[in-house]
């Protein structure tokens, strides 16, 4: 079955306690993507990546880092939380490079607390 | 101005009417549009994409796209209580290496029985 998979699916941590939240996909797929969602703002870009070890930011990169040394795998890494982090995570993924131009699939979702 | 608005609802209407969710979008050069299902709790499910202006049909669902308005609209004929849930408008924008997709904050449908 193709999917996106996220591990943990919840997570309750403290603060500056390092994490990390694993994204995996079975599309073969150039391109994935984190997001936050909050209520009232929406679905916010972290980083990307359009293939293996080429990231870039979104729109609220700060605090966040990830890696791309396989196609299929995009982790997110909080060096040091904090509660201002406290967040619903979506990764997704798309096949073609212009990821924001096509259709992206979207994984179940992390939600952290950040105590 | 955000780069996509959405009314955020929530918008009620009664079971097999038409439901129609509007969205707005302030930047010329996007490319690609597409509507976004989500329950609660659950993740966004693609539910139309239009890349042309005009209307594309896909079973109970019609998007349109005029970018001339910078507007693209989703109907939803024959509403069901199965079809309450979040909408998200999401628009693609291509940059060199900044393609991507901005989200609006979505708008609560109620389908009520």
């Amino acid at each position: 079955e193709a999917q996106v998979t996220q591990n943990p699916r919840y997570l309750i941590t403290v603060t500056g306690k390092k994490l990390t939240v694993t994204c995996s996909q079975n599309m073969n797929h150039e391109y994935m993507s984190w997001y936050r969602q909050d209520p009232g703002l929406g679905l916010r870009q972290i980083y990307y990546s359009m293939n293996v070890e080429v990231t870039d930011k979104g729109d609220v990169p700060e605090g966040y880092k990830v890696s791309r040394k396989e196609k299929r795998n995009f982790p997110l890494i909080l060096e040091s939380p904090s509660p201002n982090q406290t967040s619903l995570y979506f990764c997704a993924s798309s096949l073609s490079p212009a990821g924001g131009l096509k259709t992206q699939y979207f994984g179940p979702g992390t939600r952290l607390l950040v105590l | 101005q955000k780069e996509v608005e959405q009314n955020s609802g929530p918008l009620s209407v009664p079971e097999g009417a038409i439901a129609s969710l509007n969205c707005t979008y302030s930047d010329r050069v996007s490319q690609s549009f597409f509507w976004y299902r989500q329950y609660s709790g659950k993740s966004p499910e693609l539910i139309m994409s239009i890349y042309s202006n005009g209307d594309k049909e896909d079973g109970r669902f019609t998007a349109q796209l005029n970018k001339a308005s910078q507007y693209v609209s989703l109907l939803i004929r024959d509403s069901q209580p199965s079809d309450s849930a979040t909408y998200l408008c999401a628009v693609g924008r291509a940059g060199g290496a900044t393609n991507k997709l901005i989200f609006g904050t979505g708008t609560l449908l109620a389908v009520q029985p």
